[in-house]
């Protein structure tokens, strides 16, 4: 099956705390892997993304930084997190020139 | 920077009536693929169409694409009130490293009035 395990689905952290998002998929070997931000009503930012183990492509300066320690496994850290932190992060993967399957997305309010 | 640019940002129609919403993007494409997000939820693949395809049917989705116009639309007909959502158009980048990123536009607020 085409899965991908996103935990927590809901987070509330104090400006300043870290941050560590997992996103896990099953399925598939080799997948092509995404970290996306969504601010509410609005579209989707690529925040990063990934094609294999170790290699992590940026889109944007943030604060955040990924990571992919397995073929399967890609997490989303933050040392010391921001207001403008907060928002829906959504985990995908593809294979490339293929439909994406998506997590359920975590909700994280920095307050 | 976003790739798509869907339009309307929002639509309100009733039930029965269709649906069309348009993106255009920026760049040449390998594939562009429509997506549905029900709110707070993660995103569902609707359809996958090529750069070389012009239209492709899917149930009461209809996709087209004109690459000479960098457009893609999305109708769909018969619309039932389930089918609010919110819709999204993603385009494959080919990346310098040869590999291919997926690119999604603001999306466009779909809602059926029974």
């Amino acid at each position: 099956s085409q899965t991908i395990h996103q935990w927590p689905a809901t987070l509330v952290q104090p400006v300043g705390s870290p941050l560590s998002l997992e996103c896990t998929v099953e399925g598939t070997s080799n997948p092509n892997l995404y970290w996306y931000r969504q601010a509410a009503g609005r579209g989707l930012q690529l925040l990063f993304y990934s094609v294999g183990i170790g290699q992590i492509s940026s889109e944007v300066p943030q604060n955040l930084s990924a990571s992919r320690p397995q073929d399967r496994q890609f997490i989303l850290s933050s040392k010391k997190l921001l207001l403008s932190d907060s928002g829906f992060y959504l985990c995908a993967r593809d294979r490339g020139e293929t439909e994406a399957f998506f997590g359920q997305g975590t909700r994280l309010t920095v307050v | 920077s976003q790739q798509g640019e869907e339009d309307p940002q929002a639509l309100s129609i009733q039930e029965g009536e269709n649906a069309t919403m348009n993106c255009s993007y920026k760049t040449s494409i390998n594939n562009l693929q429509w997506y549905r997000q029900n709110s707070g939820r993660g995103l569902v693949h609707l359809i996958l169409i090529r750069s070389n395809e012009r239209e492709k049917h899917s149930g009461r989705l209809r996709v087209t694409l004109d690459t000479s116009k960098k457009s893609s639309s999305l109708l769909i007909t018969a619309s039932r009130a389930a089918d609010t959502a919110s819709y999204f158009c993603a385009t494959g980048l080919i990346t310098q490293g040869g590999s291919e990123k997926l690119v999604f536009g603001k999306g466009t607020k779909l809602t059926v009035n029974p």
